[in-house]
């Protein structure tokens, strides 16, 4: 069954530094989100992702973070300057953008930032 | 705006007992209802979904929910709990516009005694 990979599992970085975490979406999938979960609490959504352009986002989706699909492939979150509120579990979903298709999520990145 | 409740965040039932994790949701339209379930450092996967017909829905590993529009609540059940039901459990509601976000509730945790 085709799955939604990311890259890297774990990252670790200072505060100030530039981050990319990186998502291979299911291939059919039309429409592509990133979600957010800090240590024990709940999954929050930053931003969705459609026709290549951003479609909805969060008020956490200031202008320290971008998204990106730079090929056909990847879709990609950045952060510019991290902070250490930004330590999260970063997950990355696909779905084919109908009302009844759930999406399906990637294992997720762990960011630390130190 | 959409909105999801999870009563309780953590839930322990003995194996072999009833499961059921409370959900509640606010929606000015029909929603698109989830149940998804998180084991630790996995992403997050579908159990199953309410859209539209028939309330009673049933999932993966034996667990269905049904949906009353009455009482907006879709809660989970499951007739008999495993140890290996032990987990995440996040209801979820999909708003059926523009780019479908799905907004998650704080999650349940399940805890299963032997």
């Amino acid at each position: 069954e085709p799955e939604v990979t990311q890259t890297p599992s774990h990252q670790v970085t200072q505060m100030g530094q530039e981050v990319i975490l990186r998502c291979v979406p299911i291939s059919n999938h039309l429409y592509f989100y990133w979600y957010r979960q800090i240590l024990g609490q709940k999954v929050e959504f930053l931003v969705s992702f459609y026709n290549n352009e951003i479609s909805e986002k969060s008020e956490i989706f200031d202008d320290q973070f971008s998204v990106e699909r730079p090929d056909g492939s990847n879709f990609t979150l950045k952060i510019r300057s991290t902070k250490l509120e930004d330590s999260a579990m970063y997950f990355c979903a696909s779905s084919r953008g109908q009302g009844n298709s759930p999406l399906h999520f990637g294992n997720g990145t762990r960011l630390t930032v130190t | 705006a959409q909105s999801v409740t999870q009563l309780g965040s953590h839930v322990s039932v003995s194996e072999g007992a009833l499961v059921l994790l409370r959900c509640n949701y606010s929606s000015s339209v029909p929603p698109y209802l989830f149940w998804y379930v998180q084991y630790p450092n996995q992403g997050l996967q579908l159990l199953l979904k309410y859209t539209t017909g028939a309330t009673l829905v049933k999932g993966i590993n034996g667990f269905e929910a049904e949906f009353k529009k009455s009482e907006t609540s879709f809660h989970l059940t499951k007739p008999s709990a495993h140890m290996s039901d032990a987990a995440e459990y996040f209801c979820a509601v999909m708003r059926n516009t523009g780019g479908f976000k799905t907004i998650f509730g704080a999650g349940t945790r399940l805890f299963v005694k032997a």
